[in-house]
């Protein structure tokens, strides 16, 4: 299974940019990278999935090099309904089990 | 469309008894997998369900056990329940086979055991 790393917190300020970057050096060449998005006693909220380069939707960005080794995460103008774990996950697409780490607590201040 | 839903929202139970969690899919999806979450921790995968049957499971105990039924909603059996049972226990379902497979959870159902 593809190990995905990624800080364990972060804070900003509501109006910026956060970008979560997560490192995945093992992933195999049929997984995506798909993001969830959790509030406490809630489940997993799903983000966002991208294989390659560049996925935009109304939510977030995700950016992904050339290697696929890494990615990032990328919220604009962050509000403080944006304080939550955010985890990275790397499967393939169908498969069976998601493998969740500890995610990226993720701090907004006013 | 209907999201995923779970029943019940919070449960109490003492060591020893069984519990019986549950789970209504999204519609159109045929495929329900469920985790368990222990507080401060990410979701770890106690099995999948595909058309009724077993499609692959964690590194949880016999006394875990699930149904899937034919309208592809689901439930999650615990038998002899211990004190580390307690925790947010999530079902998600997806679409096997479809254009894409994301799982989408439900809000969960917190069980605490005493």
């Amino acid at each position: 299974l593809a190990k995905t790393t990624q800080p364990i917190s972060m804070d900003s300020y509501e109006g910026q940019e956060v970008n979560i970057t997560c490192s995945h050096n093992n992933i195999a060449t049929n997984d995506y990278i798909t993001w969830y998005q959790q509030f406490p006693s809630q489940g997993p909220r799903f983000i966002i999935q991208g294989y390659k380069t560049k996925v935009t939707n109304e939510v977030a960005s995700l950016f992904i090099p050339a290697d696929r080794k890494s990615s990032t995460l990328s919220l604009p103008r962050v509000s403080l309904s944006d304080t939550a774990v955010y985890y990275c996950l790397v499967d393939l697409t169908g498969r069976r089990a998601l493998t969740f780490g500890s995610g990226t607590r993720l701090q907004v201040q006013p | 469309e209907t999201g995923v839903t779970q029943s019940p929202t919070h449960l109490i139970k003492t060591r020893g008894q069984q519990v019986t969690l549950r789970c209504s899919s999204q519609s159109g999806h045929n495929t329900v997998s469920w985790y368990q979450q222990a507080l401060g921790q990410g979701p770890q995968f106690i099995f999948q369900y595909y058309r009724e049957e077993e499609n692959g499971r964690g590194n949880f105990p016999p006394r875990f056990s699930g149904l899937q039924f034919p309208n592809y909603s689901s439930e999650l059996n615990v038998n002899a329940l211990e004190l580390d049972d307690s925790a947010l226990y999530l079902c998600a379902s997806s679409l096997l086979g479809g254009s894409t497979d994301t799982q989408y959870f439900g809000p969960g159902t917190r069980l605490t055991v005493l």
